[in-house]
């Protein structure tokens, strides 16, 4: 089954700071994608990243990306030059291709400390 | 920018009444999902639905849910006899192709008492 796990329940950083968040998934498939959603105290889940497992490059999204090690199954999220608005409580989520569902990990809850 | 919209964001129920949560994807998207999330727990897959029809449901989406695509716009979720424990954040994500990106609405908090 697929599993994802997030170790780090909170981080916290300076306001234009860096921050890495972790992410490890297991899967046996070879084929995937995997996700980074921010979800703000509004409650809403607004997809920051994606990434293919076909894909060996990182990939990158203003100030977000990803550091993604298929053969470790590892696929951690960058904030460089961390907003206040950048708070929020992110999942990584990971999808086999052609599948419908999503499967989520518990969560970080990121805070920025002006 | 087109986006997911979930009506109402919040509803207070009374436990074994029947609650209808209501969505309206990305027009041009063919695949609709519900997920939801218990508080301070992971967000959980229910169900998907293309063509018409479920193609796919977790263990959660038990005989008392239902989904329903009744025109060409709203995508619904039923509960029918509602329980202490449905109460969480129910989702509903829409997308174009099996391949592209989930898009999330802003969800609908359901409390019941």
């Amino acid at each position: 089954a697929q599993t994802v796990t997030q170790s780090q329940p909170e981080m916290s950083v300076q306001e234009a700071e860096t921050v890495t968040l972790s992410c490890t998934y297991d899967t046996s498939e070879s084929d995937y994608y995997l996700f980074w959603y921010k979800q703000p105290p509004s409650r809403q889940m607004i997809l920051v990243i994606r990434q293919e497992a076909y894909k060996q490059q990182n990939a990158t999204e203003n100030r977000f990306s990803v550091n993604f090690q298929k053969a470790a199954k590892s696929f951690s999220l960058k904030i460089s030059d961390s907003q206040l608005g950048d708070a929020a409580m992110y999942f990584c989520a990971y999808s086999e291709a052609g599948a419908n569902n999503l499967f989520f990990g518990t969560g970080t809850r990121l805070t920025v400390i002006p | 920018e087109p986006e997911v919209t979930q009506t109402p964001s919040h509803q207070v129920t009374q436990m074994g009444q029947e609650v209808i949560l209501r969505c309206v994807p990305i027009s041009n998207h063919l695949y609709f999902y519900w997920y939801r999330q218990i508080l301070g727990q992971k967000v959980e897959f229910l169900v998907s639905f293309y063509n018409n029809e479920i193609s796919e449901k977790s263990e959660i989406f038990d005989d008392q849910f239902s989904v329903e695509r009744p025109d060409g716009s709203n995508f619904t979720l039923k509960i029918r006899s509602t329980k202490l424990e449905d109460s969480a954040m129910y989702f509903c994500a829409s997308r174009m192709t099996e391949t592209e990106t989930q898009y999330f609405g802003p969800g609908t908090r359901l409390l019941v008492l």
